[in-house]
């Protein structure tokens, strides 16, 4: 069953402007990844964040996480044309040897 | 990380027939895993593809419609069989590098799939 809920569902910005996507959940976790899927392909990983960890940086990417909330953001600053994409949440639960439950997305247009 | 291919990257079926779907992995992983993406949803596990024994399905997935091989570290197969115009999604295969539940899985480009 599908756990995660992200907002917004779709998100349209400027280039150079941040972008902020937010997942819920509802089980308690292992840990929370985010994925990039561009036009229905296949998913590259972007970061991971353990259920022990509150922030996490990779380049222009910032994730944070709260576990008393059940939820977690996804920062992408100073975004670019390149990064229009659909941006997925998913959960390792603590109990279920890695399988991950998605969250439904959020849809992410760069205008130039 | 693992580069992962797939094959086919998409096909088009006619209803009433199967497709294999192939997934390789350059490295040897103790976990495979394929995914299901229907059009404009989000992904929904299929089963976890165990070496050496049969797959372990997820509510709602069985045996006799999704056939999983996984003979080696490297490769497994999914079969959608008796397809049906339902059937068309994107079908993914994902591995992760540690047996623990705190790795990264990282995901093939996927199969695209129309069933008409």
């Amino acid at each position: 069953s599908q756990q995660g809920e992200e907002d917004p569902q779709a998100l349209s910005i400027q280039e150079g402007e941040n972008a902020t996507m937010n997942c819920s959940y509802k089980t308690s976790i292992n840990n929370l990844q985010w994925y990039r899927q561009n036009s229905g392909r296949g998913l590259v990983h972007l970061i991971l964040i353990r259920s022990n960890e509150r922030e996490k940086h990779s380049g222009r990417l910032r994730v944070t996480l709260d576990t008393s909330k059940k939820s977690s953001s996804l920062l992408i600053t100073a975004s670019r044309a390149a990064d229009t994409a659909s941006y997925f949440c998913a959960t390792a639960p603590i109990q279920g040897a890695q399988k991950l439950v998605f969250g439904q997305g959020t849809r992410l247009t760069i205008n130039p | 990380s693992a580069v992962i291919s797939q094959k086919p990257s998409r096909d088009i079926c006619q209803r009433g027939t199967s497709l294999t779907i192939q997934c390789q992995v350059d490295s040897q992983v103790t976990m495979m895993f394929w995914y299901r993406q229907q059009p404009g949803q989000s992904l929904t596990l299929i089963a976890t593809a165990n070496q050496g024994s049969e797959a372990t399905y997820e509510s709602g997935f069985v045996i006799d419609k999704f056939p999983i091989s996984r003979p080696n570290l490297t490769f497994s197969t999914l079969t959608v069989s008796n397809m049906s115009p339902e059937d068309s999604s994107i079908y993914l295969c994902s591995v992760a590098l540690t047996s623990g539940n705190w790795g990264e899985q990282f995901f093939g480009p996927g199969t695209r799939l129309t069933v008409l």
